[in-house]
């Protein structure tokens, strides 16, 4: 089976960086993504890792350390409306279903 | 290009009557997948349909609970005899095939249908 673990809530200002830690448990791998949900709302894809290294899409930033089992989403230049929930989700060799970590709640003040 | 429709948006049932979601993957998608979501959790597989085809239904309920996508028209995802547990937000996602293929994990998630059980 699968299984993900992200912090529950992280806090930040507005202009400030935060980084989105996630480490996974897989019996195969390949690939570690990331979703967007404000509430209410549905989840957006923003990234996506197959390979170690770092990925950067605008103000996103993702890392994969496949030896480690480790990821992050670092989000940069913090804006108001990056407040919402933020999940990582691996898909494991073979399969076709993601299977989503819990969600990091992220709340960004002014 | 419109995106992943579902409908309704909310529905409300009372117990033991059925739920019927619709799902309308993007235009030339041909792999759903439903999702729920219970309040303040991730989302949770139940299953993963091509056109006609179960794929994969390891996350569907045993009972009750029944998916298809056929070959004309949306997705549905049917729940009977419906208990207040049911009760959550449940998502369709689509991608345009095989994700070794298309290489990437991206899927295009739908507004969802919140399900609430009286």
């Amino acid at each position: 089976g699968q299984s993900l673990e992200q912090p529950s809530e992280v806090t930040a200002v507005e202009g400030a960086i935060v980084q989105i830690n996630c480490t996974y448990q897989t019996s195969g791998f390949y690939g570690l993504s990331w979703y967007q949900q404000h509430d209410g709302g549905a989840p957006t894809f923003l990234s996506y890792n197959a390979l170690d290294g770092l990925e950067e899409t605008g103000r996103f930033s993702s890392f994969l350390s496949r030896s480690d089992s480790y990821g992050y989403l670092l989000l940069q230049e913090l804006q108001m409306k990056d407040s919402a929930s933020y999940f990582c989700a691996v898909r494991a060799t073979g399969f076709q279903k993601l299977v989503f970590g819990t969600g990091t709640r992220l709340l960004v003040s002014p | 290009n419109a995106g992943v429709m579902q409908n309704p948006r909310h529905l409300v049932r009372r117990r033991g009557q059925e739920a019927r979601l619709r799902c309308s993957p993007m235009k030339g998608h041909s792999h759903v997948y439903w999702y729920r979501q219970l309040p303040e959790e991730g989302l949770k597989f139940m299953v993963y349909l091509q056109k006609e085809n179960i794929i994969d239904e390891s996350g569907m309920p045993k009972e009750r609970f029944s998916a298809e996508f056929p070959k004309e028209g949306p997705s549905i995802l049917r729940i009977q005899q419906v208990v207040r547990g049911d009760s959550a937000a449940y998502f369709c996602a689509s991608s345009p095939g095989l994700a070794a293929e298309a290489g990437t994990d991206t899927q295009y998630f739908g507004p969802g249908t919140r399900l609430t059980v009286l």
